[in-house]
């Protein structure tokens, strides 16, 4: 198994510019997570999705959007993309929504700068 | 969810037992307390996750007080490639509110 996996690893784009980022995981887990990390910071959840055809905004949503292509698939669009998003952005699953028991998987993140 | 606190930084002696703090004095009784890692720019790793008891895994051992104010990570013998920031979290179900934290940066020295 793959895991989750993220393209692309790295991405330069100029202010004003759209991207997508893109999210797959094969363990056939119900939620799926898109966070940013910028230096020295901890995680922050932008959305995620509790289960396929759900999305729902996390901590910091401004300026993204997301969908919840299928069950595996979940991609992070910046339409008009401003310096203040340039971060490391790391999709994550889980088996299930709730707190209970199981963990979030994450991917390898991948690296915006916004000029 | 509740608000853990974390030590910013600490260092441990390669071989020797790392300790690493957690302070999550306004948990409620269902949230459980996560430990995950993240060794350099890579995705955050699972460690070990509780509610009330004790657990221990192959990566390490989750230690929680009986009033569930504090818990401690215990790896048994650290190595060079346990150098990571270590993230302790608090979490009852509510996606919106998983708050991460700055971690403790766990440096382990030769």
């Amino acid at each position: 198994n793959a895991g989750v996996t993220q393209t692309p690893k790295f991405q330069v784009l100029k202010t004003g510019q759209s991207m997508t980022l893109q999210c797959a995981q094969d363990m056939n887990h119900n939620s799926m997570y898109w966070y940013r990390q910028d230096p020295g910071m901890g995680l922050r959840l932008i959305y995620y999705s509790a289960s396929e055809g759900t999305t729902d905004k996390g901590e910091v949503p401004n300026g993204y959007n997301v969908s919840r292509l299928n069950k595996r698939e979940f991609s992070l669009r910046l339409e008009s993309a401003a310096p203040s998003q340039t971060s490391v952005y790391f999709c994550a699953s889980r088996q299930l929504a709730g707190a209970g028991y199981n963990e979030q998987f994450f991917g390898p993140g991948t690296r915006l700068t916004v000029l | 969810d509740a608000k853990t606190t974390q030590p910013t930084s600490m260092d441990c002696a390669e071989g020797r037992a790392a300790n690493l703090p957690c302070n999550h004095s306004t948990i409620s009784g269902n949230e459980y307390v996560y430990w995950y890692r993240q060794i350099h720019s890579q995705g955050p790793q699972y460690i070990i996750h509780g509610l009330k008891n004790n657990e221990t895994n192959e990566m390490a051992s989750l230690i929680i007080t009986e009033d569930r104010k504090s818990s401690t990570l215990i790896l048994p013998h650290a190595t060079l490639r346990d150098t990571a920031v270590y993230y302790c979290i608090a979490h009852a179900g509510n996606n919106r509110k998983l708050i991460w934290g700055l971690g403790t940066s766990l440096a382990v020295n030769p």
